[in-house]
């Protein structure tokens, strides 16, 4: 079994719907977790930490299920601009060990 | 406060060469990580630096590949004798703590 599992998408959304990604990990003793977002060609970049009490930044959900061993995207309102590949990320061992997921492809659709 | 910085953004090399990637880490973080992305897959964990230290290189090749981050000036990733499979996109990344990671562009290494 992979450390970080995605499922790769892509998910085809029109503009405004809600979409949801969920991620999972293998590690129990898994620290922090983080959601990056990666356009073609680009670097990752970071949207979001993931918090055990989860945690909401304007349209962006995260949460964490520790007793499951997933963590879960939840993006409202799509925008176009949200069209990338949104990777999960874990952190197993005080900052020397992440481990990013393979990612999940999103497209918005007009 | 400029962000990470990589160059080359793109390097071809012969197969043999060798190959040498640079990151200048955001002003005051100490910590470097270097990761391999292949074309169309994930990023892959080669090795993590603190100055003048080497704390997990469990992700490197154990040829041809080393690393280093001097104490004074950028995050080094070396490439002996290049082959075709070294093709890839190189990303670092720096953070001021072990924690959230901020990247680089990257560099674009095509092995011809």
């Amino acid at each position: 079994r992979k450390e970080v599992e995605q499922d790769p998408g892509p998910f085809n959304v029109p503009e405004g719907a809600t979409v949801a990604f969920n991620c999972t990990y293998s590690n129990s003793a898994s620290q922090s977790f983080f959601w990056y977002r990666q356009d073609c060609r680009k670097e990752p970049k970071l949207l979001m930490s993931v918090y055990s009490s989860g945690n909401e930044d304007g349209r962006f959900t995260a949460q964490l299920n520790r007793a499951s061993q997933y963590i879960s995207l939840l993006i409202r309102d799509s925008k176009l601009s949200d069209s990338a590949t949104y990777l999960c990320v874990v952190n197993n061992n005080y900052g020397q060990n992440f481990v990013f997921g393979p990612g999940t492809r999103l497209s918005v659709l007009p | 406060n400029a962000g990470v910085m990589q160059n080359p953004r793109h390097l071809v090399r012969r197969r043999g060469q060798e190959a040498r990637l640079r990151c200048s880490p955001m002003k005051g973080h100490s910590h470097v990580y270097w990761y391999r992305q292949l074309p169309e897959e994930g990023l892959k964990f080669m090795v993590y630096l603190q100055k003048e230290n080497i704390i997990d290189e469990s992700g490197m090749p154990k040829e041809r590949f080393s690393a280093e981050f001097p104490k004074e000036g950028p995050s080094i990733l070396r490439i002996q004798q290049v082959v075709r499979g070294d093709s890839a996109a190189y990303f670092c990344a720096s953070s001021p703590q072990p924690d959230t990671q901020y990247f680089g562009p990257g560099t674009r290494l095509t092995v011809l």
